[in-house]
């Protein structure tokens, strides 16, 4: 199985400034269609994971402009350019290239500082 | 898209539960269906797929020969049948809409249902 590893686990962040996480697999995520399936979830408090992000770096409908994803192979990141209170939450990856299973990481906890 | 779970509740070690999840405001057919958990304190683990006709189930080790998750098309309705439950199978279990093919696309899920496994 892919393992996914992030980092931070948890991520203390000042209204305002920018914000970076970290996703690590332990091997390559690219399909032998050449597409990575690496998405990236938000959980707010008390709510259901939403998708922001899919294929590494492809905004879901709705998500601020403020979040972006990149990486390649086995090292990914998800960025907030400003972190605005309404991003509090756990943060995980996921690939979708090896499966089954689908693995997540173990989350990365945005908090307010 | 909306999808709603239900049949959460609290069963004891060993029992059976069975959770539904209704689908509505796209074509169910042309999904693959996931159910995904989240236990207290940990993070999300996916659980099991279904694709597109119900043909073939995929599961993870865990929960591979006790739970079952099925689908009627006719109903718009996604199934997690769970026997032998354990007390490391409480969590929020959602359902979750995934792609055509099954590469892991999870764009909307439910509000979420409550397993608590517990004497």
């Amino acid at each position: 199985d892919v393992v996914m590893t992030q980092s931070p686990l948890s991520l203390p962040v000042a209204l305002g400034q920018p914000a970076s996480m970290s996703c690590r697999s332990s091997q390559g995520l690219v399909f032998s269609n050449g597409i990575t399936y690496l998405n990236w979830f938000q959980q707010r408090p008390g709510q259901s994971p939403r998708r922001l992000i899919y294929k590494v770096s492809n905004r879901d409908s709705g998500v601020p402009d403020r979040f972006s994803g990149s990486g390649s192979g086995t090292n990914f990141t998800l960025k907030i350019s400003r972190v605005e209170a309404e991003d509090v939450g756990v943060y995980y990856c996921m690939q979708g290239t090896h499966w089954p299973p689908y693995t997540f990481g173990q989350g990365t906890k945005l908090e307010i500082k | 898209v909306l999808l709603v779970e239900s049949g959460g509740d609290l069963v004891q070690p060993g029992g059976s539960l069975t959770l539904s999840c209704v689908a509505s405001g796209f074509t169910f057919t042309s999904y693959f269906m996931t159910w995904v958990r989240l236990a207290p304190g940990k993070g999300l683990e996916w659980v099991a797929s279904v694709n597109r006709d119900g043909s073939e189930a995929y599961y993870v080790d865990s929960v591979r020969g006790r739970f079952t998750i099925s689908r009627d098309n006719s109903k718009n309705s996604l199934y997690l049948q769970m026997n032998s439950l354990r007390a490391d199978d409480t969590a929020v279990y959602y359902c979750a809409r995934g792609d055509c093919c099954g590469s892991g696309e999870l764009d909307n899920w439910g509000q979420g249902v409550l397993v608590t496994v517990s004497s």
